[in-house]
This record gives C-alpha cells, sequence and structure tokens, in this order.
C-alpha cells in the first residue's frame, strides 16, 4: 500500500539552528501538507502546497518557515532558526485531489534543545 | 471563536462491546468531516468521513454520524478489538477545502480496550 514516509524520525537539534524535515509523498498525488501536534495538543494546520506554491499557510507557518519541492519527489519543511516552542511532532500529508482524504506520514520529533 | 473538540478525552470499554465517540463542531460552514486513529508514535491514519450532505456513513464495523443541527459528530466502532485501542480525532474542512485542505482537529479521545 502506498504511503507518506518520513525521514528522520526524530531530530534534536540546538535552539537556533537550522533543520530540514524530509518528505515523500505518495506518488500521484499532487497537494501536500504540513502539519504538527506538540505533545498532549491538537493537531495544528501549517502550510498547504500545489503547483509548487503554497496556497494557504497558518499563523504559525511564519518568516522562519520554508517548503520546498526540490525535485519530482520530495516535499520539505525548512525552520530557519529552531526555538524551543518549536519542538512538537511534524507530519507531512498529501492528498490526490484535495476533495479526498489526506494520508498523513508517521511523523518527525523535532525536539530544540 | 471556531472549534472542533470532543466530548471525552477518554473512553474504556470492554472487547466485544461498542464503542461511541463524540465530538462537537461550531463551523457551519464545513462540508466535509473526517475521523483519524493515531496510534502511539504514528501519524494520523484515516478512517471513514463523510460530507455534509449525509447524515450517515458505513464503513467496516465503523459508522460515523452527522448531526448538522446541533453540529454534532460521532463514530460508533462496532464489536471493540484490542486493536481499536488509540486516540481518535475528529477533523472538519471548510466548504471549498480544495488545495488548502486546512483540517480543523480536535484534541482527540483516547479509547482503551480492556480484554
Amino acid at each position: 500500500e502506498p504511503e507518506v514516509t518520513q525521514t528522520p524520525s526524530h531530530q534534536v537539534t540546538q535552539m537556533g539552528q537550522e533543520v530540514i524535515l524530509r518528505c515523500v509523498p505518495i506518488s500521484n498525488h499532487l497537494y501536500f501538507y504540513w502539519y504538527r501536534q506538540i505533545l498532549g495538543q491538537k493537531v495544528e494546520f501549517l502550510v498547504s502546497f500545489y503547483n509548487n506554491e503554497i496556497s494557504e499557510k497558518s499563523e504559525i507557518f511564519d518568516d522562519q518557515f520554508s517548503v520546498e519541492r526540490p525535485d519530482g519527489s520530495n516535499f520539505t519543511l525548512k525552520i530557519r532558526s529552531t526555538k524551543l516552542e518549536d519542538s512538537a511532532m511534524y507530519f507531512c500529508a498529501s492528498s490526490e485531489t484535495g476533495f479526498t482524504e489526506a494520508f498523513f506520514g508517521q511523523g518527525t520529533r523535532l525536539t530544540v534543545v | 471563536g471556531e472549534s472542533v473538540g470532543l466530548h471525552l478525552p477518554t473512553l474504556s470499554v470492554q472487547e466485544g462491546d461498542n464503542s461511541i465517540i463524540n465530538c462537537a463542531y461550531s463551523n457551519s460552514a464545513s462540508d466535509y468531516f473526517i475521523w483519524y486513529k493515531q496510534e502511539s508514535g504514528k501519524g494520523p491514519q484515516f478512517i471513514i468521513d463523510i460530507r455534509s450532505n449525509m447524515d450517515k456513513r458505513q464503513g467496516q464495523r465503523v459508522t460515523v454520524l452527522l448531526n448538522k443541527t446541533v453540529k454534532h459528530l460521532s463514530l460508533q466502532i462496532a464489536a471493540t478489538q484490542p486493536g481499536d485501542s488509540a486516540v481518535y480525532f475528529c477533523a472538519e474542512l471548510p466548504a471549498g477545502g480544495g488545495s488548502n485542505y486546512k483540517l480543523t482537529f480536535g484534541k482527540g479521545t483516547l479509547l482503551t480496550v480492556n480484554p
């Protein structure tokens, strides 16, 4: 069964450092998303991406965040200068049409120390 | 503000019983609702969805009911099994979600199935 894969599964970084979280969406999907989940809290929308550009972003997705689809298979989330409060599970998701279910990856646990 | 929330944070049932997980939503413009299951250390897994033009949808052992009058969504799991133990989230998508697909998730209900 096709699945969304994310790497790494766990990333520990020092405050102020840049991190790149990587995702390989399902191959025929056209819509890509990043969500995050702070421990014990709701899953929160960060950004959606379609046709090589951001469709929508939340208030969380400030100038420290960026997304990129550097090639035909990867979708990345970059945090330029990490803060302690960026510690969370980051989930990548993809959807075939945008009107159907989104499939989520296993997540990357980011710990900022 | 607009929100999606769950009435109960935890639910404990005996194996073989039916489970009912509830969710309230406040955005009357929401058009599409999804139930996700999240097991420990994993991402949300799609269970079942329902559009606002329906009031009931059935899957394998699961049924979702939508009551638009009171903005209430429920997930019924028949003959609950230990493998059903997980956190269950409802999520909503406003009309015209399309490429935005900005799901709003509830906080989640932890379902524990006792053998």
